[in-house]
């Protein structure tokens, strides 16, 4: 069973950096593409970026307004997905889901972890 | 950018009865090998997100067959046959051509 569980969310202050960590489980992580994709209280979803596995190359691609500030990382020896996240604005308060990504989607989502920017 | 939008924002249904939601892109969705990535996901009360339907019909494992989806181009469709009380959510498309974008979402509640 695919099981995905982020971890590292809590109160920052505007300005201030965090990082995401996800622990998958129940795949070959190596082999999949993954993505961040977070939603504020009571709004919709909205994609944050991705990484590619890296026989395809690694890449990481972000969503166009959150690009320099984020940053996507794995380590498949942890089978571990991270998200950097820097200069945060309040705007960035949101639930933070770790996902795989298949045929042009998210198949498998985590928990997600709360991220509250607040001073 | 792609813009998805659906429709309605809300949807009152009663139990046994069938239900439709519309989702538009602003472009096509068809990709250069052929496929049309557009994805339906439904996010129970208090839940994460659960992916429904991928590249427009193919129903994820364990989804009921209640479940189905539609559509082609620009114009797509997800119609639950008999909506039960276990449907209540907000259920939202989702395109994979041209990077990945959401649409506004779509809340089934009971009448």
């Amino acid at each position: 069973e695919v099981q995905l569980v982020e971890s590292g969310g809590g109160l920052v202050k505007p300005g201030g950096s965090l990082r995401l960590s996800c622990a998958a489980s129940g795949f070959t992580f190596s082999n999949a593409w993954m993505s961040w994709v977070r939603q504020a209280p009571g709004r919709g979803l909205e994609w944050v970026g991705r990484i590619q596995r890296k026989t395809d190359g690694g890449t990481t691609d972000y969503a166009a307004p959150l690009k320099g500030r984020f940053s996507i990382s794995r380590d498949d020896s942890k089978n571990t997905l991270y998200l950097q996240m820097n200069s945060l604005k309040t705007e960035d308060t949101a639930v933070y889901y770790c996902t795989t990504e298949r045929d042009g989607g998210f198949d498998s989502w985590g928990q997600g972890t709360l991220v509250t920017v607040s001073s | 950018d792609v813009v998805m939008t659906q429709s309605p924002l809300s949807l009152p249904v009663t139990l046994g009865q069938p239900a439709s939601i519309s989702c538009k892109s602003s472009q096509s969705l068809v990709y250069s090998d052929g496929n049309t990535y557009l994805s339906w996901f439904q996010q129970r009360p208090g839940q994460s997100p659960r992916r429904l339907i991928y590249k427009v019909s193919n129903r994820e494992s364990g989804v009921p067959d209640r479940f189905s989806g539609s559509g082609s181009g620009t114009d797509f469709t997800l119609k639950i046959s008999r909506v039960e009380a276990e449907d209540v959510g907000v259920y939202y498309c989702m395109q994979g051509t041209h990077w990945l974008t959401f649409g506004g979402g779509t809340k089934v509640e009971i009448k």
